[in-house]
Parts: C-alpha cells; structure tokens; sequence
C-alpha cells in the first residue's frame, strides 16, 4: 500500500520565519504535489514535480518555493512565513501516466503562524 | 476560466436517505474524474475514478458515479447512507501533465 508520510501533523511558526514542510512517499512515483486545504475552498495546489530537480507552479505558488532533491521525497519551503498561509498542507504524490493514475495523500500538516 | 463546481457546500441527511453529490467541470477534451473521501481526521483518498468506458462507475462503500459527457458532469450517489459515510467530498479532474484540479468539497452529516 502506497505511504505518504508528512513529517509533522501539527506545526507552530511565527511571522517571517523560514518553515520546511516535508513529504515522503514510498513506492517509487514520479509525481509530488503540495496543496492547501482551506474550509470552504477545497484542495488548491501551490507546487508540483514530475522528477528529481524537476518543479512546476500550481495554482497558488506565491510566497513558497519546494525543492526535489531525492526522488522520494518533496520539501515545501516558505520563505518568510505570514499569517495567511495558516492552513492545512497536504502533500500527494502518483505514476506519471498522462493523468491515468490517482494521487495517494498523506495525512497533512496543519501549520500555525502566529 | 477552467473550474470544477460543487454545490450544496453543506449536505445535512438522516441515516438510509439517499444521497447525491453534483459534479460540474468546464475542461474541453478528454478528462479523467475522481471523487476523493475525507473523513473526520484522515487523509483523503480515493472512492472512484472514471477514464473510459461504462459511463456508470462503482467504487468503495457502495458508492456510484456517472459521468455524462454532454452535461460535463460526474456526479456521485449512493442509494443508503450510513452515520460512517460522514465525511468531506471532492470532485477532481485531471489535465494535462497528471494535474488534478479540484471543487470546493461537499460536508456531508449523516444523522444517526
């Protein structure tokens, strides 16, 4: 069974710190993907990778950046966190197959700044 | 803009009501569809998926969707709720290069 595995359930930070968000996924996928999950706006995705070095802007990539060094595992980064990026972070990851694969997702990361 | 709508953000039924949850997308060509579960605190996952074929798709837990191409709609059902099918519901699309898009979700309470 596939595992997507966040390094923290729950997270504080304060305003302008640099906070690492971190997934790890263990069945070989090509594709990572960072999204938040605001209530009432659903999943809207910042960033997302289809390989080792590899990134592509989501939806909403403002203030974030990610990094792929491994194929395993996908870092979200925000540069100098704010109040407005408290949400629930949820990391997922598939097959590259032309969208023919389902996500998996991890169990998310609810981050705090205060 | 390319979008993916559900509406009735909050859905409030008794246990053994039916259940159906809308889909809306606004992408051209060809689409694959999902529908992801997220109960009280885990993680979302997969319910159903459509790519082709039978229109009419069955996945986990007695759900069902249909997928109507003239309507761009997939929507989900199912004919008898239970308490555990409380839950948050998304419709997701992908397109293009293995991206989902998704709606807003649906809270579903099912009233014991």
């Amino acid at each position: 069974d596939v595992k997507v595995t966040q390094s923290s359930r729950y997270l504080v930070k304060r305003t302008g710190e640099k906070v690492f968000l971190e997934c790890v996924q263990d069945m070989d996928h090509e594709n990572m993907f960072w999204y938040r999950q605001d209530p009432g706006l659903g999943l809207r995705l910042i960033y997302f990778s289809y390989d080792v070095k590899m990134k592509e802007k989501g939806d909403i990539p403002e203030g974030y950046s990610v990094s792929r060094e491994k194929k395993e595992r996908f870092s979200l980064i925000l540069e100098s966190a704010s109040t407005n990026q408290t949400s629930m972070y949820l990391c997922a990851s598939s097959l590259y197959d032309r969208g023919n694969q389902p996500q998996h997702f991890g169990d998310g990361t609810r981050l705090s700044i205060l | 803009a390319q979008s993916v709508s559900q509406h009735n953000h909050h859905v409030i039924l008794s246990e053994a009501a039916s259940l159906e949850l809308g889909c809306n997308y606004s992408y051209g060509g060809t689409v694959n569809l999902f529908w992801y579960v997220q109960y009280p605190g885990q993680h979302l996952q997969l319910l159903l998926k459509y790519f082709s074929g039978d229109p009419l798709v069955k996945g986990i837990k007695g759900f069902e969707a249909e997928f109507i191409k003239s309507k761009f709609s997939f929507n989900l059902r199912k004919p008898s709720v239970q308490w555990s099918d409380t839950a948050e519901y998304f419709c997701a699309v992908a397109h293009g290069n293995n991206r989902l898009a998704f709606g807003k979700g649906n809270q579903v309470v099912v009233i014991p």
